[in-house]
């Protein structure tokens, strides 16, 4: 049972446009959102993450936008780079009162940025 | 560097063997969580320690097992190896505990494991 699903493996967009990589997911209790990147042989990185009480978090480049209501998130990056290659995965967690709650991850999406 | 240290970093097998692998987490993280990505596939959660003690588990197999030591490394031992155990085994930590701060993982190198 495939709780956070990224439905697009991978994702190739020209340097300087907009790369739009996106997550759905099914568990109406996760309430916190992560984006992670992962280069060949390193562990994956966090980049960005949003609350359910929000519906946009930026951070430079990255926005991430999350709509509740249609159990969907994504992720923007604007202008894409060619260092941005990479894969990225959507992570999703509960709340859980004084504890630090596990990440269920998406299978990722390999984004391929060209020259 | 995420300040998580996971060694081996390769390792080759036979079937039916048996292996461990060892993750020292970041300074001052109280938990540890195993995660399991096979070729193609996301990371899949195995285990949660938290300050020593199991806090969450998921599709870990019985021939799996970890644990976590007082000085907070954790070690998970995989029994009776088969083929389809081969796969990248990450090791993340967090802070945990009561400021549960961002909900970010800090994510280890990953260790290769390869059963023949």
């Amino acid at each position: 049972d495939q709780q956070v699903k990224q439905n697009s493996p991978s994702l190739s967009v020209q340097e300087g446009r907009i790369s739009i990589l996106n997550c759905d997911y099914t568990n109406s209790m996760f309430d916190y959102f992560l984006w992670y990147k992962k280069y060949p042989a390193e562990g994956p990185t966090f980049l960005i993450s949003i609350s359910s009480i929000k519906d946009k978090n930026e951070d430079g480049r990255f926005t991430v936008f999350l709509n509740k209501s249609a159990k969907h998130l994504s992720l923007h990056i604007v202008p894409s780079q060619p260092g941005d290659s990479a894969v990225y995965f959507c992570a999703a967690s509960e709340s859980a009162a004084g504890t630090a709650s596990k990440l269920t991850f998406g299978t990722g999406t390999r984004l391929q940025v060209t020259l | 560097d995420s300040g998580v240290t996971q060694t081996p970093k390769h390792l080759i097998t036979a079937t039916g063997q048996r292996v461990t692998l060892r993750c020292s987490p970041r300074s001052g993280d109280l938990s540890v969580y195993w995660y399991q990505q096979s070729l193609d596939q996301g990371l899949q959660f195995l285990i949660q320690y938290y300050n020593g003690e199991e806090r969450a588990k998921g599709n870990i197999l019985e021939r799996f097992s970890a644990q976590q030591f007082p000085d907070l490394h954790s070690e998970l031992n995989l029994s009776s190896l088969e083929l389809g155990d081969s796969a990248l085994y990450f090791c993340a930590s967090s802070v945990g505990g009561r400021a549960r701060g961002t909900g970010e993982l800090f994510f280890g190198e990953g260790s290769r494991l390869t059963v023949l």
